[in-house]
């Protein structure tokens, strides 16, 4: 069964940089049919896609975000990461990795994980 | 850029009852790459329907989505307790890749 685990920091300090890794079981993010992405939500602006990156390591970006984010494939470890540089209280939010079915004739994404709830206060 | 609009942002209905959610999209948007998401509190969102009436699998039949151009449908056709939650959708967008409704809450009396 296909299961995907962040972690990370639950507390960030503003202006530092946020990272977290997405563990991938039950799949290999090899596969060539698929992104890997992240997806935060905030009470106040629902759900916002950050990014999603191929195994390859070709990404696409929240233009939004594009300049603070960095994102990153292990494909010996079978993890994905984000980065999020230069936080502040904003970027307070639950993180979800999730994997992204994007081509031609698809756009959904199909498999989610708890979520992790990241805090940005000094 | 599409800018998805889900209306009504609450809906409360009775167990049995047939429930209406609608996602109305700024401009044309293509029927395949329209997806709705069940979020229940305190879990994260889990894909309903993706292409707008596809289901996505072990989804229930009670749940069916259809529309094109710039209106989309989700329906529950006998809303049962369970289907207490925030509905998505979501699409294609040319510069922000991936866009989000703003969801509609759907309570049971």
């Amino acid at each position: 069964q296909l299961q995907l685990q962040e972690s990370g920091p639950g507390l960030v300090k503003p202006s530092e940089t946020l990272s977290l890794t997405c563990s991938v079981s039950g799949t290999t993010i090899s596969s060539s049919t698929y992104y890997w992405g992240w997806i935060r939500q905030t009470p106040g602006k629902g759900l916002e896609w950050i990014g999603s990156i191929y195994f390859s390591g070709s990404t696409h970006y929240n233009p939004s975000l594009k300049s603070r984010v960095t994102m990153s494939v292990d494909t010996s470890k079978n993890q994905f990461s984000l980065k999020l540089s230069s936080v502040t209280a904003a970027d307070s939010a639950v993180y979800y990795c999730v994997r992204d079915v994007d081509t031609t004739m698809d756009l959904f994404f199909d498999y989610w994980g708890q979520g992790i709830l990241v805090t940005v206060s000094s | 850029e599409i800018v998805l609009t889900q209306s009504p942002a609450t809906l409360s209905s009775s167990p049995g009852e047939r429930v209406t959610l609608s996602c109305r999209a700024s401009q044309t948007a293509s029927s395949d790459y329209l997806a709705w998401y069940q979020q229940k509190p305190g879990q994260a969102p889990r894909l309903l329907i993706h292409g707008a009436s596809r289901r996505a699998t072990g989804i229930p039949d009670r749940f069916s989505g259809s529309g094109s151009g710039t209106d989309f449908t989700l329906t529950i056709s006998r809303l049962e307790p369970e289907d207490c939650a925030v509905y998505y959708c979501q699409h294609f967008g040319r510069s922000v890749r991936k866009t989000f409704g703003q969801g509609t809450k759907v309570e049971i009396k």
